[in-house]
């Protein structure tokens, strides 16, 4: 039974490009949370999805930042143009079941570099 | 600003004793700790939990203490070993999803 997966791994963007960063859960979870994690940091909650609908994006910046959880496919984060601060380790993690945070289970991250 | 915090940043330890390493949270209605190791290049994976009617929990050579008095949480690695050496931070749960993570303490074993 696969992991959390997340791609890519790695990924180096420029100033003012876009960056797509992608979770496929693992089988039978629905529900699927985005974390960042900035060098030196502990993770901070950004966005909380269901299929076809975002729970709580309360921890997403307001502006250039969005995600979704398709029907069929894997959530994605999507950052506009992008600027050096966005640089850090993006972590998603997935539960089977809502409100159980004993239960997320994390990728491995995609750690975004911005040149 | 957060909630959760560790006293300490790094952590060295001979291998063979026994590792504390501490969390100090600041939310008294959280309900909801948990430990994570991550070790480099990787992400978090769950050691232990407690819940705030407990005071200690045991597992496979990690044992969790949590002061709620003080809002003070501890994990123990006893006879820690090379394998160990990783990146330890504490996370509450303030909510049912939205787990509130500490800066976390680094910890290396030396041989």
């Amino acid at each position: 039974n696969a992991g959390v997966m997340q791609n890519p791994r790695h990924l180096v963007r420029r100033r003012g490009q876009e960056a797509r960063l992608r979770c496929s859960p693992m089988k039978g979870h629905s529900h699927v949370y985005w974390y960042r994690q900035l060098p030196e940091e502990g993770l901070k909650f950004m966005v909380y999805l269901q299929k076809e609908n975002i729970i709580d994006e309360s921890g997403m910046p307001k502006e250039r930042f969005s995600a979704e959880f398709p029907k069929e496919g894997p959530s994605i984060l999507r950052i506009q143009q992008v600027v050096r601060g966005d640089s850090a380790a993006y972590f998603c993690a997935s539960s089977p079941q809502a409100g159980l945070a004993d239960e997320q289970f994390f990728g491995p991250g995609t750690r975004l570099t911005v040149l | 600003g957060e909630s959760v915090g560790l006293h300490l940043p790094t952590l060295s330890v001979q291998e063979g004793d026994n590792s504390i390493i501490n969390c100090a949270y600041s939310n008294s209605a959280s309900d909801y700790f948990i430990w994570y190791k991550q070790e480099s290049g990787k992400g978090p994976q769950f050691i232990i939990d407690i819940r705030s009617n407990m005071d200690k929990r045991q597992g496979q050579r990690v044992t969790v203490l949590l002061n709620k008095t003080v809002k003070h949480l501890s994990l123990q690695i006893a006879a820690t070993q090379p394998g160990d050496s990783a990146v330890y931070f504490c996370a509450e749960n303030k909510y049912d999803y939205k787990l509130s993570f500490g800066a976390g303490t680094t910890v290396t074993v030396r041989a």
